[in-house]
């Protein structure tokens, strides 16, 4: 069973939408939760980081972490065409062991 | 800041030579990394360090080397390139175990 598992849709939202992003994950040891925002051909970028279990928000994004069923979700609100990039989960517990998602690709369509 | 850079871009190599994929960080960080990136597969660790001096094998390791001789830079060395090592590169940095990673804008490897 891998690690962190990660839908790869492609997905795609008309504008406006609200979007969410999924991944689950095997290692009850995990506190620490990551979203990245990968544009085609650059390098990923930190959107979220949360520790533990619970939501937080900035701008339209909220990242949400439910520990007891494992599972970390992404939400965007009025979704926008400069959204579409691929999302990548990412999690850890404290050492130096860090697992990615394999991505998920979104394009909000104008 | 400028961050994590990265250097060449891009690189064509032919099998069986050599080259050395560059990465400096200036935001003072103690851990780096590097990960390929192949489609499909998500980000795969090659090689991480802890500081200047330290370094230790990640996930892929075979085929590279790396050296860390001051906490800025971070080289990827690639003996004997192979098509199989063809992928994006990208190098990170944190500033802590468990803190999160800022990664730089890649490298992207042709071996043919």
């Amino acid at each position: 069973q891998k690690e962190v598992e990660q839908d790869p849709g492609p997905l795609s939202v008309p504008e406006g939408a609200i979007v969410s992003l999924n991944c689950t994950y095997s290692n009850s040891a995990f506190q620490y939760f990551m979203w990245y925002r990968q544009y085609s051909r650059k390098g990923p970028e930190l959107l979220m980081y949360t520790y533990s279990s619970g939501n937080k928000e900035d701008g339209r994004f909220t990242a949400q972490v439910d520990k007891s069923s494992k599972y970390i979700s992404l939400f965007i609100r009025d979704s926008q065409p400069s959204d579409s990039a691929t999302y990548l989960c990412a999690m850890t517990n404290t050492g130096n062991q860090f697992y990615f998602g394999t991505g998920t690709s979104l394009t909000v369509i104008p | 800041n400028a961050g994590v850079t990265q250097t060449p871009k891009f690189r064509i190599l032919k099998i069986g030579q050599s080259m050395t994929l560059q990465c400096t960080q200036d935001m003072n960080h103690n851990y780096m990394y590097w990960y390929r990136q192949d489609p499909g597969m998500g980000l795969k660790l090659i090689y991480y360090s802890v500081g200047a001096g330290i370094t230790d094998k990640g996930e892929v390791p075979n085929g590279y080397n790396v050296s860390r001789s001051t906490t800025e830079d971070f080289p990827l060395r690639l003996e004997l390139a192979a098509p199989s090592q063809t992928s994006v590169y990208f190098c990170a940095s944190s500033l802590g175990v468990g803190g999160a990673k800022y990664f730089g804008p890649g490298t992207r490897l042709l071996v043919l």
